[in-house]
């Protein structure tokens, strides 16, 4: 993937976990446009982060994004069992391409 | 409120076609610029292809070009994806997304191609 993130993170309930989503100069580090998706088993993604920080309507802010150099994060507090789920992070390139990281499996404890 | 409906998957024999459809309300379609995305049994979020408001302009992913054509139809409020020449690793659900600088804001449910002899 274009993006780099890490196959899996886990924390513990109530506790809080980063995802983090690495790119490149020429995308992530250029760009204010990452977006994040949480992704259900059987379900389609549905998006939690975009503009790197804004939260949509609806999203507890629980979810929160954040952006250093090359490399955004996704960070999730006070966690509950709903949000053990497949997260996605994409990226704007300044094309008409979209890219997606591979995915984070995050497990509740 | 912004609805994406997929539709069109089914299986189909390798070198076989299909055509996806994706019908949207709630949002003013002509105004958007829209996508597909595919998810590999198990795997990861890929993207497939763009298209512009009017239709003008098209981009697609390496491992689909040449075979796939997405199209649109504003007066309609609809959006397509014609998939020829199908092999086994095109298997996957599809899904449509309404985009906001290359990336969907917006997802439909999703529709199965299961591509198999």
């Amino acid at each position: 993937s274009a993006l780099t993130q890490p196959p899996s993170a886990s924390g513990s309930l109530g506790q809080s976990v980063t995802i983090s989503c690495t790119g490149t100069s020429s995308d992530v580090g250029t760009y204010n446009y990452v977006s994040w998706y949480q992704q259900h088993p059987g379900k389609a993604p549905k998006l939690m982060i975009y503009e790197v920080t804004k939260r949509p309507s609806g999203v507890p802010d629980r979810f929160s994004g954040s952006k250093s150099g090359n490399t955004a994060s996704l960070t999730v507090s006070g966690l509950q069992t709903d949000d053990e789920a497949d997260y996605y992070c994409s990226a704007y390139a300044g094309g008409n391409t979209g890219m997606f990281g591979g995915g984070t499996k995050l497990t509740v404890l | 409120e912004v609805e994406l409906v997929d539709s069109g998957g089914g299986s189909v024999q390798p070198g076989g076609s299909l055509r996806l459809s994706c019908a949207a309300s709630g949002f003013t379609f002509s105004s958007y610029w829209m996508m597909w995305v595919r998810q590999a049994p198990g795997k990861g979020l890929v993207w497939i292809s763009t298209i512009n408001h009017d239709g003008s302009t098209t981009t697609y992913a390496d491992s689909v070009k040449g075979r796939f054509t997405i199209s649109r139809d504003n007066a309609d409020n609809t959006l397509f994806l014609q998939m020829n020449s199908l092999t086994v690793e095109d298997t996957a659900v599809y899904y449509c997304g309404r985009e906001v600088y290359s990336q969907p804001d917006y997802w439909g449910q999703g529709t199965l191609v299961t591509v198999s002899s």
